[in-house]
C-alpha cells in the first residue's frame, strides 16, 4: 500500500517569488508520481508526472518536480509564481503494478500581489 | 478530445432521496474511476472499471452506492437513501491502458458537487 504526505497545508507567497510545495510518499513497491492542480469548483488538472527516466520532470505552467528515491520525495517547484497560480495542489502516487491512485491532502498555494 | 464530462455539476437533495450522477470519459479511454472529495481533503478512491467490468470497490462505498458502466463507455454512480454525510464532490476520471505508466495517468472531469440537506 502507498501513502502520501503533503507537508504544508497552506503556502502563502508573494507574486514573482519562487515556491516549493513538498510531498513525501511511502511505498513498498516502485511507484509513479503525479502532481495535480485544482482551481475552485473544478476537477483536477494534471501538472506533471514521473514515470521513469530523468528524475527532474517539467510540467505545464512553468512547474517542475524532482523525484528523490532515497528521500521518497517529489517536491514541486516554480521559480516565479503568478496570481493565477493560486489553487490547491495535490501530490499523488500509484504503484507500478496497481491502479489505485492515492492522493495527499493537498496544499493550498495563495499568491499575493 | 473533449475531455471528461460529468452531469450534473451541482445537485441539492433532501436526506433519504436517491441521486444519480453521470460521467462520460474521454472517448478512447477504457478505464474509468470514481472518487469522492470532501472539503480540505484529496480525492478518495471509490471504484474502478476496465471497460464494462467493475474491478475494484472501496470499503468507502457502502451498500447504498452502486456504479455501472453498461457498455464500457459512460458510467453512472447512484446513491440511494442519501445521508448528510454523503455531501461531497464526486469526481470521475479516465485513463487508457497501453504504455506502462500511461494507464495510471488519469484525466479528471469537473466533478458533481452534492449537498444533502
Amino acid at each position: 500500500a502507498q501513502s502520501v504526505t503533503q507537508l504544508d497545508s497552506q503556502v502563502p507567497v508573494f507574486e514573482e517569488a519562487p515556491v516549493e510545495l513538498r510531498c513525501n510518499y511511502s511505498s513498498s513497491v516502485s511507484v509513479y508520481l503525479f502532481w495535480y492542480v485544482q482551481y475552485p469548483n473544478q476537477g483536477l488538472q494534471l501538472l506533471l508526472k514521473y514515470l521513469s527516466g530523468s528524475t527532474l520532470v517539467k510540467g505545464i505552467n512553468g512547474f517542475e518536480a524532482e523525484f528523490n528515491k532515497s528521500q521518497t520525495s517529489f517536491h514541486l517547484r516554480k521559480p516565479s509564481v503568478h496570481i493565477s497560480d493560486t489553487a490547491e495542489y495535490f501530490c499523488a502516487v500509484v504503484g507500478t503494478g496497481g491502479f489505485k491512485t492515492i492522493f495527499g491532502a493537498g496544499t493550498r498555494l495563495f499568491v499575493k500581489a | 478530445d473533449t475531455g471528461v464530462s460529468q452531469d450534473p455539476r451541482h445537485k441539492i437533495t433532501k436526506r433519504g432521496q436517491n441521486v444519480t450522477f453521470r460521467c462520460d470519459p474521454i472517448s478512447e479511454h477504457n478505464r474509468l474511476y470514481w472518487y469522492r472529495q470532501t472539503l480540505g481533503q484529496g480525492p478518495e478512491f471509490l471504484t474502478y472499471f476496465q471497460n464494462e467490468a467493475q474491478l475494484e470497490k472501496s470499503r468507502l462505498l457502502s451498500d447504498r452506492f452502486s456504479a455501472e458502466r453498461p457498455k464500457g463507455s459512460f458510467s453512472t454512480l447512484e446513491i440511494q437513501r442519501t445521508e448528510q454525510g454523503d455531501s461531497a464532490m464526486y469526481l470521475c476520471a479516465s485513463s487508457l491502458t497501453g504504455l506502462a505508466g500511461e494507464k495510471e495517468t488519469q484525466y479528471f472531469g469537473p466533478g458533481t458537487r452534492l449537498l444533502v440537506l
